[in-house]
């Protein structure tokens, strides 16, 4: 079965860091792109990152670059995503979602039930 | 990257078609052919319906389908069903180099 699997998630101080992890299993990890993907509570989809089969291209949404990392570990079959620097605002369910090729830009077609952040005083 | 512009709502009832609208820019719909669009029904994780403006996934009903012309795009669900109640959301690749999804739109069965 295709699977996505995030962790990670947590309540952390403003101005603190989280890292969150996607396991993928099912699939050959290495041949696709993946993205992450957030909603804050009540509120629609943010795309927040993407990155190509081989870690060769990252891409941020403007609201997180300069604060967040993504990479990925081919040989363990894992996504994660570097928070830092994290503000109220960053509050959401994280998904991870596999691109339907090898490139992030393409439709994501398989998605995780997400991880929950909250960034509270 | 201003989010894409989806009406909030839209009904009709079982077996009827309806449309629903993403209005973007040159810049991320009117510029490139990776439209998608994505079903999300409470508590659940979004699943694509619409990959590259028309294109559908396997196992997608095709009573879905995608189209564009300009700087909208348009998703149309004909015969409608109850279980197609959700919310629906597309997105976009952007001359930035990012994705953008639109606000949303809540879909009714009446």
């Amino acid at each position: 079965e295709v699977q996505l699997v995030e962790s990670g998630g947590g309540v952390v101080r403003p101005g603190g860091s989280l890292r969150l992890s996607c396991a993928a299993s099912g699939f050959t990890f290495d041949g696709y792109g993946m993205s992450w993907v957030r909603q804050a509570p009540g509120k629609g989809l943010e795309w927040v990152s993407g990155i190509n089969w081989n870690g060769g291209s990252t891409v941020y949404a403007v609201s997180v670059k300069g604060r967040f990392t993504i990479s990925r570990d081919n040989a363990k079959n894992s996504l994660y995503l570097q928070m830092n620097s994290l503000r109220a605002e960053d509050t959401a369910l994280y998904h991870c979602a596999r691109s339907s090729g090898s490139y992030w830009y393409y439709g994501m077609d398989v998605w995780g039930q997400g991880t929950t952040v909250t960034v509270s005083s | 990257q201003s989010a894409l512009t989806q009406p909030a709502s839209v009904s009709g009832s079982p077996g009827q078609s309806i449309t629903i609208s993403c209005t973007g820019t040159s810049s991320d719909v009117g510029g490139y052919n990776y439209v998608s669009w994505y079903q999300q029904h409470p508590g659940k994780a979004p699943r694509l319906i619409i990959y590259e403006v028309s294109n559908r996934p396997s196992g997608v009903s095709n009573r879905f389908s995608g189209s564009k012309s300009g700087n909208t795009a348009s998703l149309t669900i004909s015969g409608l069903q109850a279980e197609d109640e959700a919310d629906y959301y597309c997105c976009s690749y952007t001359s930035s180099s990012t994705k953008v999804f639109g606000g949303g739109t809540k879909l009714t069965v009446l």
